[in-house]
């Protein structure tokens, strides 16, 4: 099992211009969550799904769109790109009170 | 809102020696969970260890060990015979759920260094 997979690792982006950072998971778990992480700083939820077809806000969703159109993929979607976006992105999967498991991470500068 | 509050920006011990990280956090609920993560250089997020707020009896996983004070809403973790391979950012974070998920909600991180 590949567990969380997170696409791209790497990322730089210009101010304004969008992209989908890509999530899945193949341990078929019904939970799905995005958070961003800033320099210096603990995770902050951006997006949490509770399954297919059901997404909802976390502490920090302004800026974001995530869709869940499958049980294995949760993708986040940054529409007009700003600086306070740069971040570290994680993706995390787990199923009723399991741990949640982690990907490796997004790193995504703005500029 | 629930906040969690970690005091201790950076810490730094010798090699076998114990280290206590510190953690309290606030929320108006009786039901929650608390964890600690770690987080090496490598960047991955890694379980340590979980306490269940309804539980008196405080949670343990070999060399680390948690001092979890209800009342004072206090979480610290203690790390016994430390190692060099325990160094990392180590997190502090409260759980609630809604409709099932896991809310986690993060301290600022305490990064702690173990020196040979």
């Amino acid at each position: 099992n590949a567990g969380v997979t997170q696409t791209p690792k790497f990322r730089i982006l210009k101010i304004g211009q969008s992209m989908t950072l890509q999530c899945t998971q193949d341990m078929n778990h019904n939970y799905m969550y995005w958070y961003r992480q800033d320099p210096g700083m603990g995770l902050k939820l951006i997006y949490y799904s509770v399954g297919a077809g059901i997404t909802d806000k976390g502490e920090v969703p302004n800026g974001y769109n995530v869709s869940r159109s499958t049980t294995e993929d949760f993708p986040l979607r940054l529409e007009l790109a700003a600086p306070s976006q740069t971040s570290v992105y994680f993706c995390a999967s787990n199923t009723g009170n399991g741990p949640q498991h982690f990907g490796d991470g997004t790193r995504l500068s703005i500029l | 809102a629930q906040t969690v509050t970690q005091s201790q920006p950076e810490m730094s011990v010798q090699e076998a020696e114990t280290v206590t990280l510190s953690c309290t956090y606030d929320t108006s609920e009786s039901n929650y969970y608390l964890f600690w993560y770690k987080q090496p250089p490598s960047r991955q997020m890694i379980l340590v260890i979980r306490q269940e707020a309804y539980k008196q009896q405080n949670a343990t996983e070999n060399r680390f060990s948690v001092n979890f004070q209800k009342a004072a809403k206090s979480f610290s973790l203690k790390i016994s015979d430390s190692q060099l391979g325990d160094t990392a950012m180590y997190f502090c974070a409260f759980m609630n759920t809604v409709r099932g998920a896991q809310k986690l909600v993060f301290g600022q991180g305490t990064r702690l260094t173990i020196n040979p």
